[in-house]
């Protein structure tokens, strides 16, 4: 079966460090990875995917297929990334599943 | 705030109640979902719809029903037959074919006494 897991509920760095969100999947075929993001107050959102290899917002996150992860990665995080977020599997169905999220403060 | 609404923000009933909530979406998107989203757990799909008369079951259809009468509307029903329905519930919509890029609702909390 598909899953998600995100590892850390809660997640703080300071401002300027590295900041990792860990995602690890289960999914027997081709998957698609992407990443959600929620800012307070705001609507859930797509932040990327893997397969545009882009970065947004200085976030990048590489498919290992060989770990089954989808970290999202920042060199120097800042506080405007404080926010939830969540990684998402599709299996090419009309479905989306989502971990269950890591909140990340960056303290100032 | 256009785009996709859900209404009310809040919302209570008694047990025994069915009560349905409402999305709208002005983004001409031919899907629209439903998700159910509890602490310390991800968003879990409840109904989908990809386009108007037809939806489909999510993993936790069980006590849900929907309608999808008109594209711009995706109501869903939470029966008195849901077990546990206080929960908070997000709409979301997206073009066909690219059910990655959903356009996410502000969500309503629905808590059951």
């Amino acid at each position: 079966a598909q899953r998600v897991t995100q590892p850390e509920k809660l997640l703080s760095v300071f401002k300027g460090a590295p900041v990792e969100l860990k995602c690890n999947y289960s999914y027997s075929g081709s998957p698609e990875l992407f990443w959600y993001v929620q800012y307070s107050r705001q609507r859930l959102q797509l932040l990327l995917r893997h397969i545009s290899r882009e970065s947004i917002k200085g976030f990048t996150a590489d498919l290992n297929k060989g770990e089954t992860s989808f970290h999202l990665k920042k060199p120097f995080a800042q506080e405007e990334d404080s926010a939830m977020y969540y990684c998402a599997l599709s299996t090419g169905a009309n479905n989306l599943f989502f971990g269950t999220g890591t909140r990340l403060t960056v303290i100032p | 705030d256009g785009g996709i609404t859900q209404s009310p923000k809040y919302l209570f009933r008694k047990e025994g109640q069915n009560v349905t909530l409402s999305c709208e979406q002005n983004l001409n998107h031919d899907a629209m979902y439903w998700y159910r989203q509890d602490p310390g757990q991800g968003l879990r799909l409840i109904y989908y719809s990809q386009i108007v008369n037809d939806f489909q079951k999510g993993d936790i259809a069980e006590g849900y029903s929907v309608s999808r009468e008109k594209k711009e509307s995706f109501p869903l029903t939470v029966t008195s037959a849901q077990k546990n329905p206080t929960a908070f519930y997000l709409c979301a919509s997206s073009i066909a074919g690219a059910l990655y890029e959903q356009y996410f609702g502000p969500g309503t909390r629905l808590t059951v006494t």
